[in-house]
Parts: structure tokens; sequence; C-alpha cells
């Protein structure tokens, strides 16, 4: 079956940067679009990246954009958010998700960023 | 891009009575496939959103059919017959025509009065 296992969070002050991981099994990972969606403590869910399966297509939420870089490796099944410059607002639960035709059914457990000096 | 306003923001219900939650779009849903991408979630807390229905009223495998979501344009619904103790949490709904731009409404959570 689909799995998603991101890695990668943890506590960083603003200004910093991380790399997010997710490690996707169950599934032929590199014919597949992916997208990062995050979820704020306590707010709504926020999607923030998207990557085709050959990293041709690629796009960025406006709030992101020019701070984190959505990347690929399809031989090693994974998939990446690269962060920069992160801001106190990016704290959130980050979830790695596999698309579906247009609905987004398969869900990582989520790594949790907190950005706080 | 498409905002997506779910009501009530809260909701509390009665064990076995019915419920129901309203997703508006800003913008038509119609796809020019003529599909519209409108999906629900449930959220427990600490847990990842489950999917429970895609295209407005397509329920997902294993999800009860207490469960059922119906309408079209940008006036959406998921109704639950008789809510159960296991139904508690967050209900998302989220749009997915306007690909990739992905967006979901801000959340109705369901309670137990």
């Amino acid at each position: 079956q689909v799995q998603l296992v991101e890695s990668g969070g943890g506590l960083v002050k603003p200004g910093g940067s991380l790399t997010l991981s997710c490690a996707a099994s169950g599934f032929t990972f590199s014919d597949q679009y992916m997208t990062w969606i995050r979820q704020a403590p306590g707010k709504g869910l926020e999607w923030i990246s998207f990557i085709s399966g050959s990293s041709g297509d690629i796009y960025h939420a406006d709030s992101v954009k020019g701070r984190f870089t959505i990347s690929r490796d399809n031989s090693k099944n994974s998939l990446y958010l690269q962060m920069n410059n992160l801001r106190v607002e990016d704290t959130a639960m980050y979830f790695c998700v596999r698309p579906v035709d247009s609905s987004v059914p398969y869900w990582g457990q989520g790594t949790l960023v907190t950005v706080s000096s | 891009d498409v905002v997506m306003t779910q009501s009530p923001l809260s909701l509390p219900v009665t064990l076995g009575q019915p419920a129901s939650i309203s997703c508006r779009s800003s913008q038509s849903l119609v796809h020019k496939n003529g599909n519209t991408y409108l999906s629900w979630f449930h959220q427990r807390p600490g847990q990842s959103p489950r999917r429970l229905i895609y295209k407005v009223s397509n329920r997902d495998s294993g999800v009860p059919d207490r469960f059922s979501g119906s309408g079209s344009g940008t006036d959406f619904t998921l109704k639950i017959s008789r809510v159960e103790a296991e139904d508690v949490g967050v209900y998302h709904c989220m749009q997915g025509t306007h690909w990739p731009a992905l967006t979901f409404g801000g959340g109705t959570k369901v309670e137990i009065k």
C-alpha cells in the first residue's frame, strides 16, 4: 500500500533553513505528481508546493515562492522541500501528499517545523 | 486563488442525530472536462486528514455510508445521517478543479454535545 514518511522537521530560528524529506513506497514514484501541504497549529490546511513526476512542472504558493523549493529524486523514491529564510509564520506540520485525479487521498503522518528565536 | 468557505465553524451534535456542513467556493468548481473536483476530509487530533468523499459525492473505500456528499457549482454539503462518537474531529472541504493550486476550507469542528 501507499506509504509516505516525512522527516527533517525541527526547531529553527527565523531566517534559518531546513530541508524536509519524504520517503515514498507502494507505488511507481516516478510516474506520480507529488505535493506538500502544511497546517499551522490549530489552523486549516494550506497547499504550498507541487512537482510533476519528471520535475518538469513545479509550482509554489505565493506564500513560499522564492523561499521554498520542491524537488525529487526518483532513483531514491524521495521528495524534498528546501526551506530558506524561514519565518515564524512558517511554523506548521508539513505533510507529504500524493495527489490522484485532482484530489489528495494519500498523506504522510507529517513532520513538525517550528520557527522561533 | 479560489476561496473555500465552510460553515459552521463549530458543530455540536447529539449522538445518533444528523449533521450537515456547508462548503462554498468563490468560483465554480466545474472543470472544463465536466468533472467537479470537490473533496471532503476528516481529521482527528494529532492525525493526518483522511479523505472521505471525492468528486462531490463519491465515498472512499471503507467510509461508512452514513457519510454523503452533494452539491454543484459553488455550493456543496457533507451530511452525516447519524453521528457516532468516532465522527468527532475537524472536517475540511477542498477544491482540486483549479489545479495545482489546491485550496481548502477553514474547517468545521464536530463535537458531541
